[in-house]
């Protein structure tokens, strides 16, 4: 058990519908990061929030936006979804930065039909 | 730009034998270095780190691994294999230039054979 727990477990949506992915961090961690991981392959990074601002970003479009409050906890929100959207979308937290340890919650599966 | 490499997206040893999976990263800063381990349909769980003190790293499980800079690398190894060590194994690279977002390898995927 890592402390970091992640809603729902699995969802299925339509292309171009909106999904909300929601992530509890651990006790003390202020930063938390979103990976998208697809069948076979390793995580991508998404974004990272620290104490509320987004502090780094990967190779995403706009359309993934995140959220982080005051409690720490996030959401990650993809809009207009694709059939490539499909993957483990992983949630991480780390108390700050600066090479941290990162732990990770179970993960939310998302298909895309 | 940081990178990972994982030599061997799958590996099969046979139970008992010695387990040794390959990582090389780049990185123009001193890095920090990571092993993950993922069993299906599972998050990821971390094995070990590497953040500048000891070069040889234990980890959970009987697993460790060695930072050898002039080599670039951090290989991970068991003495002997069991079955539960099935699973997908992903190295990571973590530095100030990369603001310390984690770079990961593809990843190996660990067979036991009986």
């Amino acid at each position: 058990e890592t402390g970091v727990t992640q809603s729902p477990t699995h969802l299925i949506k339509t292309r171009g519908q909106q999904v909300t992915l929601r992530c509890s961090s651990q006790s003390g961690h202020n930063t938390v990061s979103w990976y998208q991981q697809a069948l076979g392959q390793g995580p991508q990074f998404i974004f990272q929030y620290y104490r509320e601002e987004e502090n780094g970003r990967g190779n995403f479009p706009p359309r993934f936006s995140g959220l982080q409050f005051p409690n720490y906890s996030s959401e990650l929100n993809v809009n207009a979804l694709e059939l490539d959207d499909s993957a483990l979308y992983l949630c991480a937290s780390s108390p700050g930065q600066s090479g941290n340890t990162i732990y990770f919650g179970e993960g939310s599966w998302l298909t895309v039909v | 730009a940081q990178s990972v490499t994982q030599l061997g997206s799958h590996v099969s040893v046979s139970e008992g034998a010695l387990v040794l999976l390959r990582c090389n990263y780049s990185s123009s800063v001193p890095p920090y270095l990571f092993w993950y381990v993922q069993y299906p349909n599972q998050g990821l769980q971390l094995l070990l780190k590497y953040t500048s003190a000891a070069t040889l790293v234990k980890g959970i499980n009987g697993f460790e691994a060695e930072f050898k800079k002039s080599e670039t690398s951090f290989h991970l190894t068991k003495p002997s294999a069991h079955m539960s060590d099935a699973a997908e194994y992903f190295c990571a690279v973590s530095d100030l230039d990369s603001n310390y977002q984690l770079i990961w390898g593809a990843g190996t995927k660990l067979i036991i054979k009986p």
